[in-house]
């Protein structure tokens, strides 16, 4: 079975910039999460899709960042303008109600992005 | 809102060294605890808890949860260099949809 693929690994853009990162969950889990991990601290939610509906995006910046999960698959997330205190890991992860080992989550390797 | 902290921070031990670290929480409607390994990006999956007092054991780690306390311990025992990562503790929630809050984590330093 892949696992959950996301793109780029890294990213290196300047202040003010915009990035976008993409995410393709694990064929058939309805539930997509973005979750933002700077460095010395845990993951932390941005958003969460079930299929292509949003059900919590409480944690995510609205002004900058802005997510999308089209045909409820693929995900992209876009922060524009990038701030300095952006630069973190972007981890995406999906899930299903299905799935009972490993609590039914499956990490994709993330992308890490500095802003300068 | 809930809460996951981890203790200690960080911590630096040498090979052979049995490790204990610690995730108290503070979450409503608790479905699961989960404990992952981080070496460089992605978590990777350690333990799932669910029931009080039963320990769930891989090799050299093993974890229990207390949900009357409200805490959990990871155990490493015979501590390898192999063994250095940030070790994550997450909670989820007893509706559907998993979604995880976690601790800050404990950045475990082995060596030789």
């Amino acid at each position: 079975e892949a696992g959950v693929a996301q793109s780029p690994r890294y990213k290196i853009i300047e202040k003010r910039q915009s990035v976008a990162f993409w995410c393709n969950p694990i064929s058939g889990h309805a539930t997509l999460y973005w979750y933002q991990q700077i460095l010395g601290q845990g993951p932390k939610l941005l958003i969460q899709f079930q299929n292509n509906g949003v059900v919590d995006d409480s944690q995510l910046p609205k002004d900058r960042f802005s997510a999308e999960r089209l045909k409820g698959v693929d995900s992209t997330l876009k922060i524009q303008p990038a701030k300095l205190e952006d630069s973190a890991v972007y981890l995406c992860a999906s899930s299903s109600i299905r799935d009972t080992g490993e609590g039914g989550y499956t990490f994709g390797s993330g992308t890490r992005l500095t802003v300068v | 809102e809930d809460k996951v902290v981890q203790s200690p921070l960080s911590l630096v031990v040498h090979e052979g060294d049995t490790v204990t670290l610690n995730c108290s929480y503070e979450v409503t409607n608790f479905r699961s605890l989960l404990w992952y390994k981080q070496e460089k990006k992605a978590p990777t999956f350690l333990f799932m808890l669910t029931s009080s007092g039963i320990e769930k054991k891989s090799g050299r780690l093993s974890s229990i949860l207390d949900k009357k306390e409200l805490f959990s311990i990871l155990n490493i025992t015979a501590t390898q260099t192999g063994d250095s990562a940030v070790y994550l503790c997450a909670v989820g929630p007893k509706a559907a949809g998993n979604k995880l809050t976690f601790g800050g984590g404990t950045r475990v330093l082995v060596k030789p």
